[in-house]
């Protein structure tokens, strides 16, 4: 099983940077997703991390380090419209080679004016 | 695009109904899945299936049982429903089990069991 560990809510201010973070216990570790999800809609994907490394993708970048079990989302430039759940999600090959990722409990971000 | 569709998105039913969820997609994905999320606890798998016929136990299956019938279709059925077992319900398909595959989600439905 894992251990997915990630705040349960951040603000930010509109323009500004924020980081959020997220922990991980597995064995076999085999990719990290980060997905968005807005109140009421589905979550849709951002990234996804299989080597230590920063992934930049426009004003989202994503990075991990397999060695600390840890990985960040990184949102430049913040709108108002970036207000949302952002889910951690950690697959491993625990699960029989059906490498379904568990997901962490999401960090609701609010941005504010 | 991918498109999840879910027959809908709101959902009333009382205690020891029987409750079909259904899920299409229209991808030729293999993979689908049925999630349940609950504020405070995240997503939370009920159950998925591989292939047509095929399915397997999710984290929380109790309560619950499924059906894929045909590739694009996988309907999660509430047995005799209860009030613990109001939430929101998210199918999810996936092509197949690659590295980068990701979970391409529905709207979702809003559950709830008086």
């Amino acid at each position: 099983g894992q251990n997915i560990d990630q705040p349960t809510e951040m603000t930010a201010t509109e323009g500004a940077i924020v980081q959020i973070n997220c922990t991980y216990q597995t064995s076999g570790f085999n990719g990290l997703f980060w997905y968005q999800q807005h109140a009421g809609e589905a979550p849709t994907f951002l990234s996804y991390n299989v080597l230590d490394g920063l992934e930049e993708k426009g004003r989202f970048s994503s990075f991990l380090s397999r060695s600390k079990g840890y990985s960040y989302l990184l949102l430049k430039e913040l709108q108002m419209k970036d207000s949302a759940s952002y889910l951690c999600a950690v697959r491993d090959d625990a699960s029989g080679g059906s490498y379904i990722p568990t997901f962490g409990r999401g960090t609701s971000l609010i941005v504010h004016p | 695009d991918v498109k999840v569709t879910q027959s809908s998105r709101y959902l009333v039913k009382r205690t020891g109904e029987k409750v079909f969820l259904e899920c299409v997609q229209d991808m030729d994905h293999e993979n689908m899945f049925w999630y349940r999320q609950d504020p405070g606890l995240g997503l939370r798998l009920i159950y998925f299936s591989y292939d047509v016929k095929m399915k397997e136990k999710g984290d929380i299956p109790e309560g619950y049982s499924v059906s894929r019938e045909k590739k694009e279709r996988f309907s999660l059925i509430l047995e005799s429903a209860s009030t613990n077992q109001t939430s929101m319900y998210l199918c999810a398909s996936r092509p197949g089990t690659g590295a980068q595959e990701t979970q391409y989600f529905g709207p979702g439905t809003r559950l709830l069991v008086l």
